[in-house]
């Protein structure tokens, strides 16, 4: 059973460019998660999502960033006009529709840095 | 909004030995999950213990126990017979039973094992 899937683990960056990450999530689980960490730090949660819905998004920034969880395909999460301080790695997590264990399942995450 | 607070930026414990990492977290709400994740050098997120409110025994997963407050919200994590596969940041975080079930992370424990 493939767990969830994030590509690329690892993306490199110019400022001002565009930065897209991708998030396959468990086979049938419906809710999508990300969470921005920064070096030392911990897990910030940026959006919560459904298919073709995002559900939860307080914690993205409000400019350059966006995600979508389309009804067929990955979710996305896109950062426009990167700066410097969007280094950081940028990590996915799925469950299903009944959070029949509270769990969320992560992926390796995606580590992007802006030069 | 919900917060977790981990008080132990670092922790080092003596190969073979128990350790305990403190985890604290604020709430209105009955019903809820806490988790302890472990995050290896590979940044993998690795589920290593979970808890549900509702449940007065505190869970056990070999050599992982809780001790599970819910009047103080606390819950720490004991580590038994320290490996040193187990060196990692530990994250406590806290998932409401109902609603966005977003996770909220705490900041992270460094465990070091000193062989």
């Amino acid at each position: 059973n493939a767990g969830v899937m994030q590509n690329p683990r690892h993306l490199v960056r110019r400022r001002g460019q565009e930065a897209r990450l991708r998030c396959s999530p468990v086979k049938g689980h419906s809710h999508v998660y990300w969470y921005r960490q920064l070096p030392e730090e911990g897990l910030k949660f940026m959006v919560y999502l459904q298919k073709e819905n995002i559900i939860d998004e307080s914690g993205m920034p409000k400019e350059r960033f966006s995600a979508e969880f389309p009804k067929e395909g990955p979710s996305i999460l896109r950062i426009q006009q990167v700066v410097r301080g969007d280094s950081a790695a940028y990590f996915c997590a799925s469950s299903p529709g009944q959070a029949l264990t509270g769990e969320l399942f992560f992926g390796e995450g995606s580590r992007l840095t802006v030069l | 909004a919900q917060t977790v607070t981990q008080s132990q930026p670092e922790m080092s414990v003596q190969e073979a030995e128990t350790v305990t990492l403190s985890c604290t977290y604020d709430t209105s709400e009955s019903d809820y999950y806490l988790f302890w994740y472990k995050q290896p050098p590979s940044r993998q997120m690795i589920l290593v213990i979970r808890q549900e409110a509702y449940k007065q025994q505190n869970a056990t997963e070999n050599r992982f126990s809780v001790n599970f407050q819910k009047a103080a919200k606390s819950f720490s994590l004991k580590i038994s017979d320290s490996q040193l596969g187990d060196a990692a940041m530990y994250f406590c975080a806290y998932r409401s039973y109902q609603g966005a079930q977003k996770l909220v992370f705490g900041q992270g424990t460094r465990l070091t094992i000193n062989p």
